[in-house]
């Protein structure tokens, strides 16, 4: 099985701040990989699906990149509804799993 | 618009079984892929299984730790897909998601989830 690791696991930060989020992958996995953002107590939001390609409706300060065991999301300027965790996933093949998630949190 | 929505969760004894329900609108869920998503309290998010299309002859994947115990099955006439779920364990207490899949390039990501249901085992 593909094991995805995130890192931070946690991640203290000011609104206007940039930061980054990175997905390891135990092997390759071309570049199907999504992030996604959750908070508390509700259902994950779709946010980015082929490692780089924002799904529709979502801010251009999220981006995404990478391909083959690394990945990395960007938010460029964080806002208050940014803070959230959140996870990777990946498609590549069967069976499917998380990363642990990152927990990004208002400094 | 699309809209998924769980039920079935609920308290059960260590070693019994549930079936959960994830009814759709907006679309029909025989021509999408879909999955269970689980989520055990305070942790993250673990991947349960997928059900295909009727395209692909609604063939099934299983994560693991469910394999040989979870069910994904579907039903075209009440546009719903279903977990079922036996030999239950304390493990398998989690926020049930269910989530429909979208078609980029090759792979079915999960554009669309439930809002999930609660399933509790414990004696």
């Amino acid at each position: 099985d593909i094991q995805l690791t995130q890192s931070p696991s946690f991640l203290s930060a000011s609104v206007g701040d940039r930061v980054t989020i990175t997905c390891r992958a135990s092997q390759g996995i071309s570049r199907y990989l999504a992030w996604y953002q959750q908070k508390p107590g509700k259902a994950p939001k779709f946010l980015i699906y082929d490692a780089s390609t924002l799904q529709s409706g979502v801010p251009s300060r999220f981006s995404g990149s990478g391909s083959g065991t690394e990945f990395t999301l960007t938010i460029s300027s964080l806002q208050p509804e940014d803070f959230a965790t959140y996870y990777c996933q990946h498609f590549n093949n069967y069976p499917i799993t998380f990363g642990q998630g990152t927990r990004l949190e208002i400094k | 618009e699309v809209q998924l929505v769980e039920s079935g969760g609920g308290l059960v004894q260590p070693g019994g079984s549930l079936r959960l329900s994830c009814a759709a609108s907006g679309f029909t869920f025989s021509d999408h892929y879909a999955d269970w998503v689980r989520q055990a309290p305070g942790k993250g998010l673990e991947w349960v299984g997928r059900i295909r299309d009727k395209a692909h002859s609604y063939t099934t994947e299983y994560a693991a730790s469910v394999k040989g115990r979870f069910i994904i099955s579907s039903d075209d006439s009440k546009n719903s897909m279903y977990l079922q779920m036996n030999s239950l364990t304390i493990e398998d207490t989690a926020v049930y998601y269910c989530a429909r899949g979208i078609k980029y390039t090759e792979v079915y990501y999960l554009a669309y989830w439930g809002q999930g249901t609660l399933v509790t085992v414990s004696s």
